[in-house]
């Protein structure tokens, strides 16, 4: 059974560029949750995907986006990107039967 | 709207003593409740959770939480900590959804440090 991966790992990008972040979920698991945790913070939910479509969202602009693919897969995009958009971006895969959150190692990302 | 407050920023303690960190948390309804933990630049590891019955749940790595619903506390505890539990911990409630899995909302986290 893998784990959650997302990719990259680290990233660095200028203020007012966009950018795309990617997880894989858990073999198994069928709802992917985006968390966004600042330094020094607990992590706050951003929104979360279940079967390819968005189920709740979090206090976040529509800035930030999603996708949820056939596989499970998940992409987070945030456009216009803000100097506080700086943190480290978590997603946890989740299943109907199973509400355990598994989280990946997050992407660091850094707005400059 | 659901919340999540860790009293504790920072925790010091011996190694080999006791260590309890508090979780207090506001949710309308009979919650889920999770401990996770975080080395430095890692994801989070899930420790323990409750969803109903047994309010004393039994953990990963020796740590152990009981949920007092008249207190609206989840508090973890470890009776005898190891170097290797220096760690930042989140405590959790989930937001029960049938349709999918939880929406959790974290605490701010209380970071554990252990002197030799």
């Amino acid at each position: 059974e893998t784990g959650v991966t997302q990719s990259p790992t680290h990233l660095i990008k200028t203020r007012g560029q966009q950018v795309t972040l990617r997880c894989s979920s858990q073999s198994g698991h069928n709802t992917v949750s985006w968390y966004q945790q600042a330094l020094g913070q607990g992590p706050q939910f951003i929104f979360q995907y279940y079967r390819e479509e968005e189920n709740g969202r979090g206090n976040f602009p529509p800035r930030f986006s999603g996708l949820q693919f056939p596989n499970y897969s998940s992409e987070l995009n945030v456009n216009a990107l803000e100097l506080d958009d700086s943190a480290l971006y978590l997603c946890a895969s989740s299943s109907v039967s199973n509400t355990e959150a598994f989280f990946g190692q997050g992407t660091r990302l850094t707005v400059v | 709207a659901q919340s999540v407050t860790q009293p504790d920023i920072h925790i010091t303690v011996s190694e080999g003593a006791s260590l309890e960190l508090r979780c207090n948390y506001s949710y309308g309804a009979t919650p889920y409740l999770f401990w996770y933990v975080q080395s430095p630049g890692q994801g989070l590891q899930l420790l323990l959770k409750y969803f109903s019955g047994d309010t004393l749940v039994q953990g990963i790595k020796g740590f152990e939480a009981e949920f007092k619903r008249s207190q609206s506390s989840f508090n973890l505890r470890k009776p005898s900590v190891h170097w290797s539990d220096a760690a930042e911990y989140f405590c959790a409630v989930g937001a029960q959804d049938r349709a999918a899995g939880n929406k959790l909302t974290f605490g701010g986290g209380t970071r554990v440090l252990v002197k030799p």
